[in-house]
């Protein structure tokens, strides 16, 4: 079954420390994305990728990097971790393969807690 | 630039009365907006609850309907009877193509409480 697989689900890191997220998807699908998802904000999108090798900035990517290795893996990446980055952290797959329907798959999230 | 906007943040709605959560969108880049709920449960991820690619049409599942209006940029998101199993948060979003690249757009998020 095609599918978006977040790790960690759970993650607490020291401010100042790396952190690395990873997503893994069997959907075969070209888009990538990271979102986070804060209470009264929605979920809001940090980073995408038009397929591997490729990476690009979305609404928030201040203090966050990316990578996409590959068509199935894209990680986000906090160089340095602060605390206003509590919070969760959602990965999702998605193409537009017609052009007039969209399919998009969403990972289970990653709870991340930075102290 | 794209945008959804839900106008309730948190809603708090009596068992086995009707509810309406409000979403309107824009678009200037999407050619063919595809219309979205997902609805998160306490503890769990993301799921899709209804979908719809075709202006005019109606969504359903769970009970919960949607109807996309393409004149008025509006995809509510309604149901006639709730239940407590219905606490969650609701997202409204709008996704499609945007030349060679498919991006998804979300609202701000509508809380829902379900109170015996």
């Amino acid at each position: 079954e095609a599918a978006v697989t977040q790790s960690p689900r759970n993650k607490v890191a020291v401010t100042g420390g790396k952190v690395t997220l990873s997503c893994n998807q069997t959907n075969n699908h070209n888009n990538m994305y990271w979102y986070r998802q804060d209470t009264g904000h929605g979920l809001r999108l940090i980073h995408y990728s038009y397929g591997a090798g490729s990476t690009e900035k979305g609404d928030i990517p201040d203090g966050y990097k990316a990578s996409r290795p590959s068509q199935e893996n894209f990680s986000l990446i906090l160089e340095l971790a602060t605390p206003s980055q509590t919070s969760v952290y959602f990965c999702a797959s998605g193409d537009a393969p017609g052009h007039l329907n969209s399919d998009y798959t969403f990972g289970s999230g990653t709870r991340l807690l930075v102290i | 630039g794209d945008s959804v906007t839900q106008t309730e943040g948190q809603v708090t709605v009596s068992e086995s009365k009707s509810l309406i959560i409000n979403c309107t969108y824009s678009t200037t880049s999407i050619a063919y907006p595809n219309l979205f709920w997902y609805v998160r449960y306490p503890g769990e991820g993301l799921q899709l609850l209804l979908k719809v690619i075709t202006a005019g049409q109606k969504g359903s599942s769970r009970g919960f309907e949607a109807t996309y209006n393409k004149e008025t940029t509006s995809f509510h998101l309604q149901k006639a009877s709730v239940q407590e199993s219905d606490s969650a948060v609701y997202y409204c979003a709008l996704g499609g193509s945007s030349s060679s690249f498919s991006k998804l757009v979300f609202g701000q998020g509508t809380s829902l409480s379900v109170v015996p």
